[in-house]
């Protein structure tokens, strides 16, 4: 079935940078955009930005540009999502998301990636 | 960027009753006859699961007690009889501009 699989929590240190993953199966890699999305309980679910996988346009949030890129392997059907610079702002939990291109919906997330910044 | 707010924040209903979520938006979500209004469920622990696309639409699976709908600014999610698997955390979210934007969440409680 279509299964969107994540990388495990990371600790970092403020400054310092982290690179999540996010392996598809189960369906064409490049038929769908893949997004990332950021829940925080303070500002709820931020979309990040997305990727088209079958030419790599990215497109990001404002918020997050410059701080934020956005990769994909469409040799192992994986997309990576790079931050740099964290702080303490940045501890989230992180999902990416398959996007449906005409509707604009998510449809299948992963089960997340918590990201915790701390020294 | 599209405000979406959602109303009540949390909400209790007992079982079988109906439950009522709002979501406003600061401006219409509506292109060429579609709504570009999305629906989610988030239990704790997990990932939000789509309910409903394009207002009224639900997603494969998902039971015909939910129901959504409205047009421009305003929609609606419906849920009806509610059940006990009920319980977690409703977001809508806009596809109609970038960037994607979420509304800040209607928990509901199960009495």
């Amino acid at each position: 079935q279509v299964q969107l699989q994540q990388s495990g929590a990371e600790l970092v240190r403020p400054g310092a940078s982290v690179t999540l993953s996010c392996k598809a199966s189960g369906y064409t890699f490049t038929d769908y955009e893949m997004h990332w999305v950021k829940q925080t309980p303070v500002h709820g679910l931020e979309w990040i930005g997305g990727i088209d996988p079958e030419t790599g346009d990215t497109a990001y949030y404002q918020k997050f540009k410059g701080k934020v890129t956005l990769t994909a392997d469409k040799s192992s059907s994986t997309a990576y999502m790079e931050r740099r610079s964290l702080t303490s702002e940045d501890s989230a939990v992180y999902y990416c998301s398959r996007r449906n291109y005409d509707e604009g919906y998510f449809d299948v997330w992963g089960a997340g990636t918590t990201v915790t910044v701390s020294s | 960027d599209i405000v979406l707010t959602q109303s009540p924040a949390s909400l209790a209903v007992s079982l079988g009753q109906r439950a009522t979520i709002s979501c406003k938006a600061s401006q219409s979500v509506d292109y060429v006859g579609d709504s570009y209004i999305n629906w989610y469920q988030q239990r704790p622990g997990q990932p939000p699961k789509l309910l409903i696309y394009a207002a009224s639409n639900l997603d494969s699976g998902i039971p015909a007690r939910f129901s959504g709908s409205g047009s421009g600014t305003d929609f609606t999610l419906n849920i009806h009889p509610v059940e006990e698997e009920d319980a977690a955390t409703y977001y809508c979210q806009q596809s109609d501009e970038d960037p994607w934007t979420f509304g800040g969440g209607t928990k509901l409680e199960i009495k």
